[in-house]
C-alpha cells in the first residue's frame, strides 16, 4: 500500500490555460474525494465519487471544473480557462465503504499557481 | 454537521502533553468527533475519532465530556514532528464529506 498519490505536485500556468490533475487512490478504496485548500484555510470539499459515479459536487465547483473517475480507480480534475482565484492546493482523498464512520486518507496535494 | 470551535493557536514544550480543546455544543446524538492534523506541505492525516466514550490509539487520546459538548485531544508526549494544524470535525455517521474549520495551529517548542 503506497498511499494516495497525486500528480503533478506543483503546476504553474498562465491565466486562461487548461490544467488537469491526477489522483491515484489506495487500490481497494472505492470512495474518492477532491478538496481545495487556500492559504491559511482548512480544506474545502469539492466533489465525491463512489466507484465511477460522481455523487456530489460542491457549489465551489464551477462549470469550468470537471472531475472524472472513469473506471472507478484513478481520478482526474480538470480546470478550464484558469483564473487567478483558482490558485490553491488541490487535495485528493480516498476511503473504504465499510460501515460508518470511516477515515479518509489524503494525498500530498497538487499546488496550482495561476499567473 | 455541528459547528466546532477551536483556539487559533497553542504551544507546548517537547516531551510534555499537548491538550487541544474543541467545543461542539450543538453536536447531535449521531455525530462523531473526528480529529485530523495537517503537517506543513502535506495532506491532512486522520488521528482519532469517538462518539461517547474516551478513545486511545497509538497517536493520541480523545476525551469527550459526558454531555458531548466538548472534547480534548491529548498528545501524551509531544515531539517537534507534532507541530501541525489540528482540526476537530463533527461528522454524522451518514456523512462522507469532511467540513474543516480553521483548526488549531500547535507549535511544539524544543
Amino acid at each position: 500500500d503506497t498511499g494516495v498519490s497525486q500528480n503533478p505536485r506543483h503546476k504553474i500556468t498562465k491565466r486562461g490555460q487548461n490544467v488537469t490533475f491526477r489522483c491515484d487512490p489506495i487500490s481497494e478504496h472505492n470512495r474518492l474525494y477532491w478538496y481545495r485548500q487556500t492559504l491559511g484555510q482548512g480544506p474545502e470539499f469539492l466533489t465525491y465519487f463512489q466507484n465511477e459515479a460522481q455523487l456530489e459536487k460542491s457549489r465551489l465547483l464551477s462549470d469550468r471544473f470537471s472531475a472524472e473517475r472513469p473506471k472507478g480507480s484513478f481520478s482526474t480534475l480538470e480546470i478550464q480557462r484558469t483564473e487567478q482565484g483558482d490558485s490553491a492546493m488541490y487535495l485528493c482523498a480516498s476511503s473504504l465503504e465499510q460501515g460508518m464512520p470511516y477515515e479518509q486518507y489524503f494525498g500530498p496535494g497538487t499546488r496550482l499557481t495561476v499567473t | 454537521d455541528a459547528k466546532t470551535t477551536q483556539p487559533t493557536s497553542m504551544d507546548c514544550a517537547e516531551g510534555r502533553a499537548a491538550n487541544l480543546p474543541c467545543n461542539h455544543s450543538t453536536i447531535s446524538g449521531n455525530e462523531y468527533v473526528y480529529w485530523y492534523r495537517q503537517i506543513h506541505s502535506q495532506g491532512p492525516q486522520y488521528i482519532i475519532h469517538g462518539l461517547k466514550n474516551n478513545e486511545t490509539n497509538e497517536m493520541a487520546s480523545l476525551i469527550i465530556t459526558e454531555d458531548r459538548k466538548s472534547s480534548t485531544l491529548i498528545l501524551p508526549h509531544a515531539t517537534l514532528r507534532d507541530t501541525a494544524v489540528y482540526y476537530c470535525i463533527a461528522l454524522r455517521d451518514s456523512s462522507y464529506k469532511l467540513i474543516f474549520g480553521s483548526g488549531t495551529r500547535l507549535l511544539v517548542r524544543p
